[in-house]
């Protein structure tokens, strides 16, 4: 069975341009959480979504960055105007309703940004 | 606000000695722990959970311990080996929402 799949795996762009991450979530998996890390911070939760549906995007740093989950099987995280800060590894994660609780959530290989 | 603490950046083992990694939280709502390793360029991997109606949790060479009253886990890996250098996370969620992931020790385990 396929994992998360997080694509580009590496990413560089130039200050002030847009950015699109992307991740396809293990098959059956109704949720999804996109991770920022970061040295000061570690794993840090962006935003998660349950059947598609937003329900926490309380760690989105700005209104630069935003995500959608069009489908159950995709998902994009934009970063418009990318900053040089916005450097970082970003995790994409899936889990399914049963294992939420009880288990883990399974990650992605991570798109390593690094914005000049 | 950092809900999940790991105060050591960095912890070096000999090979064969035991492996003592800490973590701290300060939501007592939280009831279910994990531990995720995480090797360069690749994403976390899952190692091990507790859940907070236990106080540990073994599982091979590593052991989860979890003291409530203090809101303090530790992973303790017995025998060391150079395979488990590594970074590790703690998470902890709290009613089966959200994961809250610490800053991640990167252990050396040193041959």
């Amino acid at each position: 069975d396929a994992g998360v799949i997080q694509s580009p795996r590496h990413e560089v762009t130039e200050m002030g341009q847009e950015v699109t991450l992307r991740c396809k979530p293990i098959s059956g998996h109704d949720y999804l959480f996109w991770y920022r890390q970061t040295m000061m911070r570690g794993l840090e939760l962006l935003i998660y979504f349950n059947n598609n549906v937003p329900i926490d995007d309380s760690g989105m740093p700005e209104d630069r960055f935003s995500a959608k989950m069009p489908n159950a099987s995709f998902s994009t995280l934009k970063i418009q105007p990318s900053e040089p800060r916005d450097s970082a590894v970003y995790f994409c994660a899936s889990t399914h309703r049963g294992r939420l609780r009880g288990n883990t959530i399974y990650f992605g290989e991570g798109s390593w940004l690094t914005v000049v | 606000d950092q809900q999940v603490k790991q105060n050591s950046p960095s912890l070096s083992v000999q090979e064969g000695r035991i492996s003592i990694l800490n973590c701290d939280y300060t939501n007592s709502m939280f009831d279910y722990f994990l531990w995720y390793k995480k090797y360069p360029a690749e994403g976390p991997t899952f190692l091990i959970s507790i859940s907070s109606i236990k106080d540990k949790n073994e599982d091979g060479r590593f052991t989860v311990f979890l003291n409530k009253s203090a809101k303090h886990l530790s992973l303790h890996i017995v025998p060391s080996q150079p395979g488990d250098s590594a970074v590790y996370f703690c998470a902890a969620s709290a009613l089966g929402n959200q994961f809250y992931f610490g800053t991640g020790t990167s252990l050396t385990v040193i041959p």
